[in-house]
């Protein structure tokens, strides 16, 4: 068990871009996470997934964002059309979650920032 | 709604000295609470965490909290600070009984530890 792996770990792009970062949970977790952390707060919830199935989203997460998870293992999490306050931290995280309560297992990030 | 709150955002303590680190929570329901510690650049770590059980709850490094439901307040503390405890502290609620478990962030203390 080599914990969250999230790449790429830093990602500059310029603003119109797509950007696309990936997530691979630990292997028998079978709830995923997406938040993302600006500077100086805490993470923000994006979207959540049971398996494959994307249970819960976030207002945050508007129509440019979009979050997978084909095979109920890693997940992709792609922002079109990058604009300026997409720059963040995002951070994955992923749990056994058989009941609420259980602890979430963060990656180190994908730090985006966007010119 | 749930929240967090964190009373300080900047805390500093000498080498040796007691880190008390505040967080009160807001819930309609009975919560889980943690604590989760993040160094620079990387993600989150989870200190401890509360799911009912007894009330004063040690985690890793040395750090407990304790969980006070007549104060809604679920503060940090560790006897002796050390140098390698400089970071950043997140307290965190999820609801119980949710078929989900997504947890809401408070805005975060940054601890400094002085020789």
């Amino acid at each position: 068990d080599t914990g969250v792996s999230q790449n790429p770990r830093h990602k500059i792009t310029k603003r119109g871009q797509n950007v696309t970062f990936r997530c691979d949970p630990i292997s028998e977790h079978n709830r995923l996470y997406w938040y993302r952390q600006t500077l100086g707060q805490g993470p923000e919830f994006l979207t959540y997934f049971q398996n494959e199935a994307q249970l819960e989203k976030s207002r945050l997460l508007s129509d440019r964002f979009s979050a997978e998870r084909p095979k109920g293992s890693f997940s992709t999490l792609e922002i079109q059309r990058t604009e300026q306050g997409d720059s963040a931290m995002y951070l994955c995280a992923s749990s056994l979650g058989v009941l609420a309560g259980n602890e979430q297992y963060f990656g180190p990030g994908t730090r985006l920032t966007v010119t | 709604a749930q929240s967090v709150t964190q009373l300080g955002s900047h805390v500093s303590v000498s080498e040796g000295a007691l880190v008390l680190l505040r967080c009160n929570y807001s819930s309609s329901v009975p919560p889980y609470l943690f604590w989760y510690v993040q160094y620079p650049n990387q993600g989150l770590q989870l200190l401890l965490k509360y799911t009912s059980a007894a009330t004063l709850v040690k985690g890793i490094n040395g750090f407990e909290a304790e969980f006070k439901k007549s104060e809604t307040s679920f503060h940090l503390t560790k006897p002796s600070a050390h140098m390698s405890d400089a970071a950043e502290y997140f307290c965190a609620v999820t609801q119980r009984e949710t078929s989900y478990d997504k947890v809401i962030f408070g805005p975060g203390t940054s601890l400094s530890v002085i020789p």
